[in-house]
């Protein structure tokens, strides 16, 4: 099992750039998410899904889309980045069992700088 | 509002010695909570949860953590600190069984000198 993975690994934009942040598991995981890790701020979440096609908003969901063709991906468009964008983004992913999440397991991280 | 509080920025220990890492959590319903350890670069990795039952949950690496409902507290603790247990370390609670979304704290830095 290759876990989550997320790519690329490091990125820089320049303002009002558009680009897609991929994530991908192969754990047959039900419930994906997004997070953006800022200093002090801890984890927020950006987007989540509890299956294909299906997606909803968390904290931070304002300038991100997302979208669940597949049950393994669960990619995050960035529309026009922001410098307010400059973050690390996490993916995470778990199993749903009885209409609830189990414990998430994390991706290594996309390191996103926007000039 | 629901929220997770980790009191300290960092916590420095001596290689040897007992370390506890804070958490307390303030969240309607019955808590599932979690902790996570981050090295430098790298993602979250999975320590230990408590969903029900006993109070004192064991993890991963030796660690420890006891939920304790009526202080809403869920500290982080190892009998014994590693130099390699240097790292960050988060708190996180999913507030009930019906949601799937997990809160976090800010984060502890544990720094455990030789």
């Amino acid at each position: 099992n290759a876990g989550v993975t997320q790519t690329p690994k490091f990125q820089v934009l320049k303002t009002g750039q558009s680009m897609t942040l991929q994530c991908a598991q192969d754990m047959n995981h039900e419930y994906m998410s997004w997070y953006r890790q800022d200093p002090g701020m801890g984890l927020r979440l950006i987007h989540y899904s509890v299956g294909a096609g299906i997606t909803d908003q968390g904290e931070v969901p304002n300038g991100y889309n997302v979208s669940r063709s597949t049950t393994e991906d669960f990619p995050l468009r960035l529309l026009s980045a922001a410098p307010s964008q400059t973050s690390v983004y996490f993916c995470a992913s778990s199993y749903r069992t009885s209409g609830s999440t189990d414990t998430q397991y994390f991706g290594p991280g996309t390191r996103l700088t926007v000039l | 509002a629901q929220s997770v509080a980790q009191p300290e920025d960092q916590v420095n220990v001596a290689e040897g010695n007992p370390l506890t890492v804070k958490c307390t959590y303030s969240v309607s319903g019955n808590p599932y909570l979690f902790w996570y350890v981050q090295y430098p670069n790298r993602g979250l990795q999975f320590l230990l949860k408590y969903i029900t039952g006993d109070n004192l949950v064991k993890g991963s690496y030796g660690f420890e953590a006891e939920f304790n409902k009526s202080q809403t507290s869920f500290h982080l603790k190892k009998p014994s600190a590693l130099v390699s247990d240097s790292a960050l370390y988060f708190c996180a609670v999913r507030p009930g069984y019906n949601t799937d979304k997990l809160i976090f704290g800010t984060g502890t830095r544990l720094q455990v000198f030789p």
